[in-house]
């Protein structure tokens, strides 16, 4: 199976600030690499597919870049509706796998 | 509006059975993949299973394997899981998914996501 490893696992920041989190591929996965934002008790929201593309309605401080096994996900200017957990997947092999999420909290 | 909605999770004992039925509204149902992915309480995403719009292409995860089988009612816009031999590690918030686009052994993302519904196994 493809193991993805995201870093931070936490990250404090201010609103305002521009962060990023970066998700590792054990093998490469060309760009199947999607992002998703998941808010407590609620269901997980598409940002970013193919590593940089938007899903629908996200706002565009958000951006998805890299290839083949390194992929960060930028949050520039954060807003209070940002702090949230998010987690990387990879599409390329089944079975799909996760990373094991990042939370960023208020500081 | 696409809407994804679960139902059919409780409280079951191990090695009981339950199915999860998924209830779509909003789009072509029998033109997309569907996915189940689960979080257990305080953990991450896992995911479980992948069905195809043909119906006849289904992927599990090893932890599922053997226990746990897709399938689709496209005359009913329903998913289903039928998910046996339920153990405690099965304890999860289980969302069924509408995949972007899935094909030739890899897909693109999951673009809508049910409420889910929570599979509590203990005895």
């Amino acid at each position: 199976d493809i193991q993805l490893t995201q870093s931070p696992s936490f990250l404090s920041a201010s609103v305002g600030d521009t962060v990023t989190i970066t998700c590792r591929a054990s093998r490469a996965i060309g760009t199947y690499l999607a992002w998703y934002q998941q808010k407590p008790g609620k269901a997980p929201k598409l940002l970013i597919y193919s590593a940089s593309n938007f899903g629908s309605g996200v706002p565009s401080r958000f951006s998805g870049s890299g290839s083949g096994t390194e992929f960060t996900l930028t949050v520039s200017s954060l807003q209070p509706e940002d702090f949230a957990t998010y987690y990387c997947q990879q599409g390329h092999t089944y079975p799909i796998t996760f990373g094991q999420g990042t939370r960023l909290e208020i500081k | 509006e696409v809407q994804l909605l679960e139902s059919g999770g409780g409280f079951i004992q191990p090695g009981g059975s339950l199915r999860l039925s998924c209830a779509a509204s909003g789009f072509t149902f029998s033109d997309y993949a569907m996915t189940w992915v689960r979080q257990s309480p305080g953990q991450g995403l896992e995911w479980v299973s992948l069905i195809y719009s043909d119906g006849k292409h289904t992927y599990y995860s090893d932890s599922v394997r053997g226990r746990f089988t897709i399938s689709r009612d496209d005359s009913k816009n329903t998913l289903y899981l039928q998910m046996n031999s339920l153990r405690a590690e099965d304890t999860a918030v289980y969302y069924c998914t509408k995949d972007l686009f899935c094909g030739g052994g890899s897909c693109v993302g999951a673009a809508d996501w049910g409420q889910g519904t929570l599979v509590t196994v203990s005895s």
